[in-house]
């Protein structure tokens, strides 16, 4: 989930166990989501998007699901594998702020061989 | 495609030195952004445009200043480094379109001493 304070949230899963990684957002206005990775000493990732007027949507692998009655966001990786282990973040744009996207702070995943 | 390019990958400045952080795209993408990432964290915005010769502010923009001479090249520019500047910069681009994702460069590690 999302961190307020300096340490980011960690997880941790065995390989081919499944992860669910979730994220908190506040502002009813927001109306696009994604999901990034990101690698030590990279640049994040594109993982998956959803806009608004969806509930879920279907990568290779990833499932994002979105509820807006309780502004949460969570990104499923099905048969986790090691190199999955990253930090993994959500991004959400807001319709009243043009094209700013705002971004959380990141969940460590860490997979177990 | 190279995709999002960006120079240098580590600098160290002193306090008060200036220097312009490098960011390049060739996917002919309307839209650029710069952000700095500190440890705890999300991604927050410094400053972004929109199409050549547009720029605007983002969350964080003091220190900061850019300039958009050309679709590809998003130059940012520390005036006079200070020791909060000490962050990993990433720049970002995509197109205009309202759900479209960004894809971020590889990121310059700066230190300011």
């Amino acid at each position: 989930g999302e961190s307020v304070g300096l340490h980011l949230p960690t997880l941790s899963v065995q390989e081919g166990d499944n992860s669910i990684i979730n994220c908190a957002y506040s502002n009813s206005a927001s109306d696009y989501f994604i999901w990034y990775k990101q690698e030590s000493g990279k640049g994040p990732q594109f993982i998956i998007d959803i806009r608004s007027n969806m509930d879920k949507r279907q990568g290779q692998r990833v499932t994002v699901l979105l509820n807006k009655t309780v502004k949460h966001l969570s990104l499923q990786i099905a048969a986790t594998q090691p190199g999955d282990s990253a930090v993994y973040f959500c991004a959400e744009k807001r319709s009243n702020t043009g094209n700013q996207f705002y971004f959380g702070t990141g969940t460590s995943l860490t997979v177990i061989p | 495609n190279a995709g999002v390019t960006q120079t240098p990958k580590f600098q160290v400045l002193k306090t008060g030195q200036s220097m312009t952080l490098q960011c390049a795209q060739d996917m002919n993408h309307e839209y650029m952004s710069w952000y700095r990432q500190d440890p705890g964290m999300g991604l927050r915005l410094i400053h972004y445009s929109v199409g050549a010769g547009i720029t605007d502010q983002g969350e964080v923009p003091n220190g900061y200043n850019v300039s958009r001479s050309t679709t590809e090249d998003f130059p940012l520019r520390l005036l006079s480094a200070a020791p909060s500047q000490t962050s990993v910069y990433f720049c970002a681009s995509k197109t205009g379109g309202i759900a479209d994702t960004q894809y971020f460069g590889p990121g310059t590690r700066l230190t300011v001493l």
